[in-house]
């Protein structure tokens, strides 16, 4: 069946540094992905998303690109904030919604 | 829009006892999922309704728990009788077009003691 792998965490980065966190997916079909953010005791927020080959989402200054030759949709962000510190989801859709396993990212000052 | 709206925000019961999570999707979205959240487990898709059908329930983890939408605004998750393993937080999620979205509640944190 369908399955998201992401990197594992935790995450521990300094302020400003760059930020890559790995996805790869498996499916039949041609999946949307997506990437959500979970803060500390919130629920999940859609951070972007791409719903075809090469399209490449973008939000917040991070952004991630539907690479169907390696199945993957890595997120990256040039610099980091702590204010980023939080739980990063990539998920994939066709029909429903498969999340991987999660990466908790902790940016410190 | 309000987003989707989850009720109790925390719900702490006896083993034993019947508990009832609700949810209200946004309004025009024909898509609704539950899941569930453990440090152990992750997220899991407990079930997922499309025009108010239930389409997946393959998630449900036992017999215990059931969930109806009956309508286009509403839906719940019950578990009859809870323990203890079922202590999580039910997150409660519905969209339009799948590849486009989903909006998620800010779910319901339920402790079975």
């Amino acid at each position: 069946g369908d399955s998201v792998t992401q990197m594992e965490g935790p995450v521990t980065l300094s302020e400003e540094a760059f930020l890559t966190i790995n996805c790869t997916y498996t499916a039949t079909g041609y999946p949307s992905l997506f990437w959500y953010v979970q803060y500390p005791g919130e629920g999940l927020q859609l951070l972007l998303k791409a719903t075809k080959a090469d399209d490449k989402g973008s939000n917040k200054g991070f952004e991630a690109t539907y690479r169907k030759e390696t199945t993957s949709f890595h997120l990256e962000k040039g610099s980091v904030q702590v204010s980023d510190s939080a739980v990063y989801f990539c998920a994939l859709s066709q029909g429903n919604l498969i999340f991987g396993k999660g990466t908790k990212l902790s940016v410190k000052p | 829009d309000a987003g989707v709206i989850q009720s109790p925000r925390h719900e702490v019961t006896e083993m034993g006892q019947e508990v009832t999570l609700r949810c209200k999707p946004i309004s025009g979205h024909n898509s609704l999922f539950w899941y569930r959240q453990t440090m152990m487990r992750g997220l899991e898709l407990l079930i997922y309704f499309n025009n108010n059908v239930p389409i997946d329930d393959s998630g449900m983890p036992e017999d215990r728990f059931s969930a109806k939408m009956p309508n286009a605004s509403f839906s719940t998750l019950k578990i009859q009788p809870s323990e203890p393993r079922d202590s999580a937080v039910y997150f409660c999620a519905s969209s339009l077009q799948g590849r486009d979205g989903y909006t998620f509640g800010s779910g319901t944190r339920l402790t079975v003691v």
